[in-house]
Order: C-alpha cells, then structure tokens, then sequence
C-alpha cells in the first residue's frame, strides 16, 4: 500500500458526459501527479501540482481539467467524454518536486461507452 | 527531450533463471533520476528503486539489483533466482531535475512472465 488512494476504483460512462476523478496524496506529500495509462499511449504525464499550484503540463488535452485543494487532496475532471478517453488513470504523490520518488495510488480505470 | 527505451516488450523465462531488463535513456540534463516500477496483474504501479545521475554503483536489494552505466546510459534491472510473484509490466522512468520537468518519462515496458 503505497498510502496515496484514488476513487473510484471503476468508473463505466457514456461519450459526452463529465467525470471527476479524486485522488488523496500520502501524508506530507505536497506534490500530485496525474498520468494516463492506455494501450496505444502508454503511461503519459498529465499534469502536476505542487502545495495548490499548478506546477507542469503535459499531454493533458483541453477537455481535461484538474486542481489541487488545500487540503492537499486532488481531482481531475473528464469532460465531453470520447471512446478514446477509456484507460487507467494514475495519480502519484511525492514529498517535494525535483527528483523525490513518485509513489502510486492504485489507479481509476475508465471506460467510455 | 528526454527519452526512456525497453527494447525488449515481453520476456519469458523458468522459474529460479537469472533475468535482466534491460532500460536505455536519453537526457541533456547532467542532474537526473532514474526510476523502476513494477505493475502487476492487479494493476497498480509499485515503486522499486530511485538512482540520481551521480550515483553509479550498484545497487542490490534481496533477488533485485540495478546495474547503472552513464557511459552507456543504461540502467538494468536483474532478478536473480526469479519467482511465480515477479511476472509483471516492468518500467524503467527518467525525471529531470528542472523546475515545472520533474514528471516521469516512462518508457513502454517489459512483460516479465515466469514459468513454474
């Protein structure tokens, strides 16, 4: 148990709608990571925040939106949901930015319908 | 850019074989990470071992151990006396040292199935 926790575990949806993803860093981590996994991209950096702000983009299309709460907590929403918006999505925690080991949560795995 | 290769997508070997994956980068930076992970059947992502760019012995930890070559920038990954537990997606990261770069370059993995 990597102490990083996503929800949901699952998540069954029709193209065009909205979903949120949500995701709860270990404890003291103040950096979140967001990555997609699928079969043709493979495992691909979304996006980055670090103690609220966002800190780095990557591949992260414009339907796609996410935040960090002060809590620390973070979420990542899906919207005008395509077929090929289906896989496994991550999120990771680590305790500062440069260089600290990424730890996982168990994933979402999303699947459009 | 930076650039993270698994030349080899799937290997399969007999219980208690010796295997080694093998990872290839390719960075700018002289300050950078290098990561492995594990990704079992159940699917999540298990954190195995980070190496920065300065440090080059290896490293070995049980049936696990790493063997990192700046000169050939290569850092491997071998199993030694392997098990049933070790079949998995195993994926080698490099991560930058730059401010706003410090996401994980992942390369495509390798398929690790042991045989009983």
């Amino acid at each position: 148990d990597s102490g990083v926790t996503q929800t949901p575990k699952h998540l069954i949806t029709a193209t065009g709608q909205r979903v949120t993803l949500r995701c709860s860093p270990r404890s003291g981590d103040l950096s979140v990571y967001w990555y997609q996994q699928s079969l043709d991209q493979g495992l691909q950096f979304l996006i980055q925040y670090y103690n609220g702000e966002e800190r780095a983009k990557g591949n992260i299309l414009e339907r796609f939106s996410a935040q960090q709460f002060p809590d620390l907590h973070s979420e990542l929403n899906l919207s005008s949901l395509e077929l090929g918006d289906s896989a496994l999505y991550f999120c990771a925690s680590s305790v500062e930015t440069s260089g600290s080991s990424q730890y996982f949560g168990p994933g979402t795995r999303l699947t459009v319908l | 850019a930076q650039k993270v290769t698994q030349a080899q997508t799937e290997i399969s070997v007999v219980e208690k074989e010796d295997v080694t994956l093998d990872c290839v980068y390719e960075t700018r930076d002289t300050t950078y990470y290098l990561f492995w992970y594990k990704q079992p059947p159940s699917g999540e992502l298990v954190f195995l071992i980070r190496r920065n760019s300065f440090d080059e012995q290896n490293e070995i930890s049980g049936r696990y151990s790493w063997n990192f070559q700046k000169s050939t920038s290569s850092f491997n990954f071998t199993i030694t006396a392997s098990q049933v537990v070790d079949s998995a997606v195993y994926f080698c990261a490099l991560s930058e040292a730059n401010f706003g770069n410090e996401k994980l370059t992942f390369g495509t993995g390798t398929r690790l199935t042991i045989i009983p």
